[in-house]
């Protein structure tokens, strides 16, 4: 069944720091991919999206490809502040739903 | 400023009674969901409304139901709850999906079941 796949966490990295958290998704057809963000004691939202195969979302210095070759849409930042410390949820829509990964625990420390 | 809010964000219930959990968007959207949410689960969907009136299941519907009398309010019941529903629960809404509809969530209820 349509399913989502991230790293488990907590990951901790130093500010500065290069992230990348994978995510890999089984679906059928040609889903459109998220990420969304919660921030301490938020709900979630919307950090960026890619709708079709190559395309890259980014915001907020994040970036992610869509790689249909490989179902995956991992994130990435090339410096991370501790502003960024939350929960990233990948997940990806069809017509007639949003299905979430388990969450990524991220803590950046100074 | 767009808005899904949730009564309550903290609650405190005794097993067997019955609860409501209310959401008010103000998108004028189709769509709504409600999730709950649980460590090393992610998100889980309860049920969903696409229109007024009308509802689907999720993937664990058990122990839930759901009213929608009016489009810009989804209510999640629980009829008689039990310690094994305590979670955060999240609600969201949606314009109807296309597969790349963003949907917006609200700040969520921790509901604890003693």
């Amino acid at each position: 069944g349509d399913s989502v796949t991230q790293m488990e966490g907590p990951v901790t990295l130093s500010e500065e720091a290069f992230l990348t958290i994978n995510c890999t998704y089984t679906a059928t057809g040609y889903p459109s991919l998220f990420w969304y963000v919660q921030y301490p004691g938020e709900g979630l939202q919307l950090l960026l999206k890619a709708t079709k195969a190559d395309d890259k979302g980014s915001n907020k210095g994040f970036e992610a490809t869509y790689r249909k070759e490989t179902t995956s849409f991992h994130l990435e930042k090339g410096s991370v502040q501790v502003s960024d410390s939350a929960v990233y949820f990948c997940a990806f829509g069809t017509a007639s739903k949003l299905t979430f990964g388990t969450g990524t625990r991220l803590q950046v420390t100074l | 400023d767009v808005k899904v809010t949730q009564s309550s964000r903290y609650l405190v219930k005794r097993t067997g009674e019955k609860v409501f959990l209310e959401c008010v968007q103000d998108m004028d959207h189709e769509n709504m969901f409600w999730y709950r949410q649980d460590p090393g689960l992610g998100l889980r969907l309860i049920y969903f409304s696409y229109d007024v009136k009308m509802k689907e299941k999720g993937d664990i519907p058990e122990g839930y139901s759901v009213s929608r009398e009016k489009k810009e309010r989804f209510s999640l019941i629980l009829e008689s709850a039990s310690t094994n529903q305590t979670s955060m629960y999240l609600c969201a809404s949606s314009r109807r999906l296309t597969g790349n509809t963003e949907a917006f969530f609200g700040q969520g209820t921790r509901l604890t079941v003693v």
